[in-house]
């Protein structure tokens, strides 16, 4: 089955604690996404990444961090400087052949802090 | 900047019956693409309908239908035939057109609760 697979489902920061959050997918998309839902928000962009190696930051990328070193993996770090992290996070992939494709979600990872 | 704003917060149809999701937005772009994404319980953001502006036509999919009114900045979602599973938020979304990387960040709005009453 292709899909989008996100870990873990849930997950507990203390504070001061760097927590990462796994994206993986195995739809052969070069582009990646990570976004952030707050209750009564909609989604808001954190990174996203086109090609391997590379990534830009997005609307809310301050206290967050990512990385791509492969095509099937878009990890997303969420540090000891991001002061709000409580949210509910998704991961998006989508072909990168121009805007406008479709991105498709993994099912989210809940961070909640202790 | 793109702004777009769902007004409503929530609403409730019985089922079998239709009901219109509204979604306005702000955008000085010419060309860009619209999208319905459909949130249930599972928080599992699923793709319901998409629209490009370029197009006239409006975009159907089955029991989901848009009325994407260009001049009016306005993309509203019809549901015909409301099924319980219909039960979910839903998400208006705007990206703009052109080479992919920064042009392919999806603005979403707040969403819309909405309940399909047995």
């Amino acid at each position: 089955d292709g899909g989008i697979t996100q870990s873990p489902k849930y997950l507990f920061r203390k504070e001061g604690q760097n927590v990462t959050l796994s994206c993986e997918q195995n739809l052969n998309h070069d582009a990646m996404y990570w976004y952030r839902q707050d209750p009564g928000q909609g989604l808001r962009l954190i990174y996203y990444s086109q090609i391997v190696n590379d990534f830009q930051k997005g609307d809310i990328a301050e206290g967050y961090s990512v990385s791509r070193e492969k095509k099937e993996s878009f990890p997303l770090t969420v540090t000891s400087a991001q002061k709000n992290p409580t949210a509910f996070y998704l991961c998006a992939s989508s072909i990168d052949r121009g805007s406008g494709e479709t991105q498709y979600f993994g099912p989210g990872t809940r961070l909640l802090v202790l | 900047a793109q702004t777009v704003t769902q007004s409503q917060p929530e609403m409730s149809v019985q089922e079998a019956e239709t009901v219109t999701l509204s979604c306005t937005y702000d955008t000085s772009e010419n060309n860009y693409y619209l999208f319905w994404y459909k949130q249930p319980p599972s928080r599992q953001m699923i793709l319901v309908i998409r629209q490009e502006a370029y197009k006239q036509q409006n975009a159907t999919e089955n029991r989901f239908s848009v009325n994407f009114q260009k001049a009016a900045k306005s993309f509203s979602l019809k549901i015909s035939d409301s099924q319980l599973g219909d039960t979910a938020m839903y998400f208006c979304a705007f990206m703009k057109w052109g080479l992919a990387g920064a042009n392919s960040k999806l603005t979403f709005g707040k969403g819309i609760t909405l309940s399909v009453r047995p």
